[in-house]
């Protein structure tokens, strides 16, 4: 069955303390990797989308990586800004659309 | 339109009444999703149209849920006989293709089954 599991389930950082958020995940056959950014009381917002082992991408203080098992967002020097929950999402090769997500990181970063 | 739009924003109903909540879509996308997501929890599928076909509705919980997108754009998710356990965010997502770009979401329709 597939799986995306995300951990962990809250990450309180300072202001400028890097950390990393994790997105294991069992499909068979990745399509692709999607991470979310989600505000209180808002839809999620797209970050990334990454397809093959080995994509990086960035956006601002944000990076997401991929592996054959795990995708990890790194975070470097946040600032409160970044507070929101960080959702991942697979689909896989034969799903026709569909979209599984993880239960999120909820992230706050303190000033 | 220029995003994915809901309504009701929130709707609070009796225990035993029907809801249809709607989902207007970005205009260009032929993909569109409908999602629950509990508190504190990830967005759980439902089921999905690609243009006026509805592919998988497995994920629908039960047979009080139904959905529909008849000219392929406008859906309508209908829950008959609502439940205290149907409260939940339903959330709307359109996407340009069914493999192609993200999905864009719209705020939800927040449902009060009481």
């Amino acid at each position: 069955e597939d799986q995306v599991t995300q951990s962990p389930e809250a990450l309180r950082l300072q202001e400028g303390e890097s950390s990393s958020l994790n997105c294991s995940y069992t499909v068979s056959g990745l399509r692709g990797l999607f991470w979310y950014r989600q505000d209180p009381g808002k839809g999620p917002e797209f970050l990334f989308t990454l397809y093959s082992a080995g994509e990086e991408k960035e956006k601002e203080r944000l990076k997401a990586t991929l592996t054959k098992k795990e995708s990890f967002l790194h975070i470097t020097a946040p600032k409160p800004e970044d507070s929101a929950t960080y959702l991942c999402a697979v689909q896989h090769g034969g799903s026709q659309g569909n979209l599984i997500f993880g239960k999120g990181t909820k992230l706050s970063v303190k000033p | 339109g220029a995003g994915v739009s809901q309504s009701p924003r929130y709707k609070v109903t009796k225990r035993g009444q029907d809801v249809t909540l709607r989902c207007d879509p970005i205009s260009s996308h032929a993909t569109l999703y409908w999602y629950q997501q509990a508190l504190g929890q990830g967005p759980e599928f439902l089921t999905y149209f690609n243009y006026e076909a509805q592919p998988d509705k497995s994920g629908l919980p039960s047979d009080r849920f139904s959905a529909e997108r008849p000219e392929g754009s406008i859906s309508t998710l209908t829950i008959q006989r609502t439940e205290q356990r149907d409260s939940a965010m339903y959330r709307c997502a359109s996407r340009r293709g069914l493999n192609t770009g993200e999905l864009f979401f719209g705020e939800g329709s927040r449902l009060t089954v009481l």
